[in-house]
């Protein structure tokens, strides 16, 4: 069974750019997470999907944060304009449903110069 | 913000001890779940254990909770070098539906 798959893996822009991740959860995993971990921490929730709808986005900063899941399936994260304080890893997660194990992606390396 | 705390924070050991990391929290939980990451690696499930459980086995893994305390623990025994990651406690609390907080980790490493 394939994983949760993210893209880019890897992204350097400029600040004030935007800059979009795509992540893809495993077949059947109706509730998908998307995560920022800054260095030497631990993940934090930005939004978390059930199905198309986004039940938990209390975390995202929505000035210059967005994110769609327009047929349930896979999920667009996307920054703009971007600032230096986002360099960050960016995860996306999913599951069954609420409640139950979340499988991560490898995560997107975000550093904005 | 984030709730609870990991320690220690950095682990080393040999080859073949055990190696025990704990784990805080201050709210009502659901469950709570240990992960481990590689560096620049994304998260590996390794074991959930809910609030009405104790104790939880995964192989060389050992998990224990202690709502009274609210806390827990994860033991690795046995140890090996490939075991060298940083692992991750995240709880999802009672009124929190199925958000996951994590603590910041212990960096363990296991020196051959």
């Amino acid at each position: 069974e394939a994983g949760v798959v993210q893209s880019p893996r890897y992204k350097i822009i400029e600040k004030k750019q935007p800059v979009a991740f795509w992540c893809n959860p495993i077949s059947g995993h109706n509730t998908l997470y998307w995560y920022r971990q800054n260095l030497g921490q631990g993940p934090e929730l930005l939004i978390r999907y059930e199905n198309e709808e986004a039940v938990d986005d209390s975390q995202l900063p929505k000035d210059r944060f967005s994110a769609e899941r327009l047929k349930g399936v896979d999920s667009t994260l996307k920054i703009q304009p971007a600032e230096l304080g986002d360099s960050a890893v960016y995860l996306c997660a999913s599951s069954l449903a609420r409640g139950e194990t979340q499988y991560f992606g490898p995560g997107t390396r975000l550093l904005v110069l | 913000s984030q709730q609870g705390e990991e320690d220690p924070q950095a682990l080393s050991i040999q080859e073949g001890e055990n190696a025990t990391m704990n784990c805080s929290y201050k709210t009502s939980i659901n469950n709570l779940q240990w992960y481990r990451q590689n560096s620049g690696r994304g998260l590996v499930h390794l074991i959930l254990i809910r609030s009405n459980e104790r104790e939880k086995h995964s192989g060389r893994l050992r998990v224990t909770l202690d709502t009274s305390k609210k806390s827990s623990s994860l033991l690795i025994t046995a140890s090996r070098a490939a075991d060298t990651a940083s692992y991750f406690c995240a709880r999802s609390g009672e009124t929190s539906g199925s958000r996951l907080t994590f603590g910041e980790g212990t960096q363990l490493t296991v020196n051959p």
